[in-house]
């Protein structure tokens, strides 16, 4: 079965600074797809970037990065010069059966940043 | 282009009473998903929707909640008596083969509080 860990429940970080968020997955579909979301107070889910299990390169998007080792079942996200309005709730999500719409989507259960000023 | 739309954006009601969520998916997009999140974690699925079909239902507590998908467009989610556990945020997306958002596209959410 499918399954996202997150094991940081909360991180405090220096503003400027850049953070790591761990994600680690479990699947026996060699097709799947890897989502980091950021969700704010306010409760919207927020896409920030996507892997493919195929994808050769890691995902980049502006300050995100998505850091893949396949091989460790491991999607980390980088946040580079990390700003106050960085923080929220991340989550890591999952879809197998690769790009289909009908695939449902799995998520973690968040890490809580917080980035001091 | 519009995303999609839920309403209401907020409701508190008092428990055994009935309550409902709307769904507007975007145009075109034939998957629609509630997700349902409780404080502090992720959201999990309560049902999908393939047009008017409901493909997935097996997380959906079926003696108190219902769901419909009328003509494969809006969707109403509905609790039916409400109690203080199913405080939650309740979150709907929509995906299709456009691939905006590499397949999902969510709403601000209904954050339900029972009372």
């Amino acid at each position: 079965a499918q399954k996202i860990t997150q094991t940081q429940p909360g991180m405090f970080v220096q503003e400027k600074e850049a953070v790591t968020l761990d994600c680690t997955y479990d699947t026996s579909d060699p097709s799947y797809g890897l989502f980091w979301y950021k969700q704010p107070s306010s409760g919207e889910m927020i896409f920030l970037i996507y892997q493919g299990s195929y994808d050769q390169q890691n995902a980049t998007e502006g300050r995100y990065s998505l850091n893949f080792q396949k091989a460790r079942k491991s999607a980390n996200l980088v946040i580079s010069a990390s700003q106050l309005g960085d923080s929220a709730m991340y989550f890591c999500a999952m879809r197998e059966r690769g790009y289909s719409s009908a695939s449902k989507i799995i998520f973690g259960s968040g890490t809580r940043l917080s980035i001091r000023p | 282009e519009a995303g999609v739309v839920q309403s209401p954006r907020y409701k508190i009601i008092e428990k055994k009473q009935p309550v409902a969520f709307w769904c507007n998916p975007i145009s075109g997009h034939n998957t629609l998903y509630w997700y349902r999140q409780n404080l502090g974690q992720g959201p999990e699925l309560l049902i999908r929707y393939e047009n008017e079909e409901a493909v997935d239902d097996s997380q959906l507590p079926k003696d108190r909640f219902s769901a419909e998908r009328l003509k494969g467009v809006d969707s109403t989610l509905k609790i039916q008596p409400a109690e203080l556990g199913d405080s939650a945020v309740y979150l709907c997306a929509s995906s299709g083969r456009d691939r905006a958002n590499y397949g999902y596209t969510f709403g601000s959410g209904t954050r339900l509080t029972v009372v």
